[in-house]
């Protein structure tokens, strides 16, 4: 069974640039959470999609948006890059909202 | 609200060596709480959870214990090994709670572990 996958691993963008994320789900999750987490900090929650729609967001601003596709892979789009962005991006899966996370092993964005 | 406390690292042990990372947490509803490691370069792993008070979570030599009463969940492992340097999250989900997405994860800082042989 494939786990949770996320592309790419590595990005640098520049200082108001737009960047999108994606993530795959691993097989009969229909939940996809995503984290943001800083140098030396903890993950702190973005948003999370079920079922193709947004369930919960976190303390972040509009600029930072999703999708989730009919397979229930997930995109995370990022517009106007500030440098504060700089961060890993985690992506986690579960087979429902009250059931366990399983997470990618992220993207490293750098915004230069 | 929804927090997560954990002790401040880094933390140093010789392997073999007794180890505690104390974990205290703030929740509105009955919440569930985890650990995860996290390699360096890698993902989050779960590496244990409890779903109610004094459940105890146990996994690869680690255990932790829901304490209700002190609001804690702290992170023990009798005899620590090089393989076990990471860097360790304590985590909550508040489970039903009007107040936030069911699901969420409230994450600590994260506590560093160094292992030396």
């Amino acid at each position: 069974e494939t786990g949770v996958t996320q592309s790419p691993t590595h990005l640098i963008k520049t200082r108001g640039q737009q960047v999108t994320l994606r993530c795959s789900s691993q097989s009969g999750h229909n939940t996809v959470s995503w984290y943001q987490q800083a140098l030396g900090q903890g993950p702190q929650f973005i948003f999370q999609y079920y079922r193709e729609e947004e369930n919960g967001r976190g303390n972040f601003p509009p600029r930072f948006s999703g999708l989730q596709f009919p397979n229930y892979s997930s995109e995370l789009n990022v517009n106007a890059l500030e440098l504060d962005d700089s961060a890993l991006y985690l992506c986690a899966s579960s087979p429902g909202r009250l059931f366990e996370q399983y997470f990618g092993p992220g993207t490293r964005l750098t915004v230069t | 609200g929804n927090s997560v406390t954990q002790m401040e690292g880094p933390v140093t042990l010789s392997e073999e060596a007794f180890l505690t990372i104390n974990c205290t947490y703030t929740a509105t509803g009955y919440p569930s709480l985890f650990w995860y490691v996290q390699y360096p370069g890698e993902g989050l792993q779960l590496l244990l959870k409890a779903t109610k008070a004094d459940d105890k979570g146990s996994n690869k030599g680690f255990e932790a214990t829901y304490r209700k009463e002190t609001t804690s969940f702290h992170l023990e492992k009798g005899s620590v090994q090089v393989s076990d340097s990471a860097v360790y999250f304590c985590a909550l989900s508040p489970g039903l709670d009007r107040g936030s997405t069911l699901g969420r994860l409230y994450f600590g800082r994260g506590t560093q572990l160094t292992v030396w042989p």
